[in-house]
């Protein structure tokens, strides 16, 4: 089993759906990773956290440390949100990022 | 300000031959990272610096692969003897300390023939 597990892989949408995105973990961790990467494009870290809720425009990302898990929502989906999105965990113990293998989120228009 | 650069973009080697990948980080920006991206095995971690303090080479899959990161800025990743299986996105990021948000590079597409 994969020590950071999201679901699902793929996602399609129509435009204007709110979109949520889950992962999973199975070790301790001091801050989790939300990250987007376009078809073709570079990555782009979206968030960082370790407790509660961050926003940002129409994405929110929220973490359950008890629960060992996180989610990453998009309101009002657009097709410009279509793209990979990757969760990253950062042990307490080290600062090596350990990856899910991502979800392709897919809004059509 | 400018953002984490890498180079060559693309690189396509013969197997055997070493390749140098290099990274220029964001000014200022003390930790230094590389991934590596294969198709179906998602990121992988392969090697993180931080300031003047000894790199953590714990990700590099064998001791083919090698980084330095000269004067605390610029570094670079050798394979040496590239295999057919090295094939695959190498990614650069920095941070502005080790921990903090991380910034990417657009990444070197390394093919091996």
């Amino acid at each position: 089993k994969n020590e950071v597990e999201q679901s699902p892989q793929n996602l399609t949408a129509q435009e204007g759906e709110f979109i949520t995105i889950n992962c999973s973990y199975s070790v301790g961790i001091s801050a989790l990773h939300w990250l987007q990467q376009h078809p073709g494009g570079g990555i782009v870290s979206l968030f960082m956290l370790s407790s509660g809720k961050k926003k940002h425009g129409r994405l929110i990302a929220t973490i359950n440390i008890q629960e060992k898990h996180s989610s990453l929502h998009i309101t009002a989906s657009h097709p410009r949100d279509s793209a990979v999105y990757i969760c990253a965990v950062l042990r307490g113990s080290n600062y090596k990022l350990t990856f899910g293998k991502g979800t392709l989120l897919t809004v059509n228009p | 300000g400018a953002g984490v650069s890498q180079s060559p973009s693309n690189k396509v080697t013969e197997k055997g031959k070493d390749v140098e990948l290099r990274c220029d980080p964001i000014s200022g920006h003390t930790a230094l990272y590389w991934y590596r991206q294969s198709l179906g095995q998602g990121l992988e971690f392969l090697i993180y610096f931080q300031g003047n303090s000894a790199p953590d080479k714990s990700g590099l899959p064998s001791d083919r692969f090698s980084a330095e990161r000269t004067g605390g800025s610029v570094s670079t990743l050798t394979i040496q003897r590239t295999q057919q299986e090295d094939s695959a996105v190498y990614l650069c990021a920095s941070s502005l300390v080790l921990g903090e948000t991380q910034y990417f590079g657009p990444g070197t597409r390394l093919l091996v023939l």
